[in-house]
């Protein structure tokens, strides 16, 4: 069974620096690309990153390009996302998929920018 | 980036019905979209990928169809467990963009 736990999430002020990440189980992490989704309180879902497996090339929604980073490391299974020059726009809850085509998806980590 | 224009943003149906949900791009994607079902609380869960290719375990009744710039969710006899919001997502070419969602609630 795919299993995606997210973790990382917090409060953090404005201009603040975050990182998430995703451990991943039940299935060949490796071989797969990942995602990230947010998706703001009351609001729709926002695409915001991938990485694609064969090759390591990465892409990311305009709205963070610049700021976040998207990596993994194979050997311990997990996606991360790494988030700078936070804004309250930034507040959502961060979900990791499987694959680019996000087929399978984690509950989630809520992230708040505040002062 | 490819702009996904969603409708309707919501709408009100009974069990028994037939409901369906539109997708439009703003240029062409081929067969590059992908609907999911969010209920309250929970993460999304793909129902169909590549257009018209359901997802295994999801139920026959949902089905996908469309190519280029205009997509169609369509739900053949609505059941209590599909009162929910369902999204369209473009993957043809990043970024990837979702459709606004459409709530889907029970008359």
């Amino acid at each position: 069974e795919v299993q995606l736990l997210e973790s990382g999430g917090d409060l953090v002020q404005p201009g603040g620096s975050l990182r998430l990440s995703c451990a991943a189980s039940g299935f060949s992490f490796s071989t797969f690309d990942m995602s990230w989704v947010r998706q703001a309180p009351g609001k729709g879902l926002e695409w915001v990153s991938v990485f694609m497996g064969s090759g390591d090339t990465t892409f990311y929604a305009d709205s963070v390009k610049g700021r976040f980073t998207i990596y993994r490391d194979n050997s311990k299974n997990t996606l991360y996302l790494q988030m700078t020059s936070l804004r309250a726009e930034d507040s959502a809850v961060y979900h990791c998929a499987k694959g680019a085509w996000l087929d399978n998806w984690g509950q989630g980590t809520l992230v708040t920018v505040s002062s | 980036d490819i702009q996904m224009t969603q409708s309707p943003s919501s709408l009100s149906a009974s069990v028994g019905d037939r409901v369906t949900i539109t997708c439009r791009a703003s240029q062409g994607i081929g067969s590059g979209l992908g609907w999911y079902q969010q209920r309250p609380g929970k993460a999304p869960r793909r129902l169909i990928y590549a257009a018209s290719s359901l997802e295994g375990g999801v139920p026959s009744r949902f089905s996908g169809s469309g190519s280029g710039t205009e997509f169609t969710l369509t739900i053949s006899s609505l059941q209590p467990e599909d009162f929910a919001t369902y999204y369209c997502l473009q993957h043809n070419s990043f970024p990837y963009t979702f459709g606004q969602g459409t709530k889907l609630e029970i008359k």
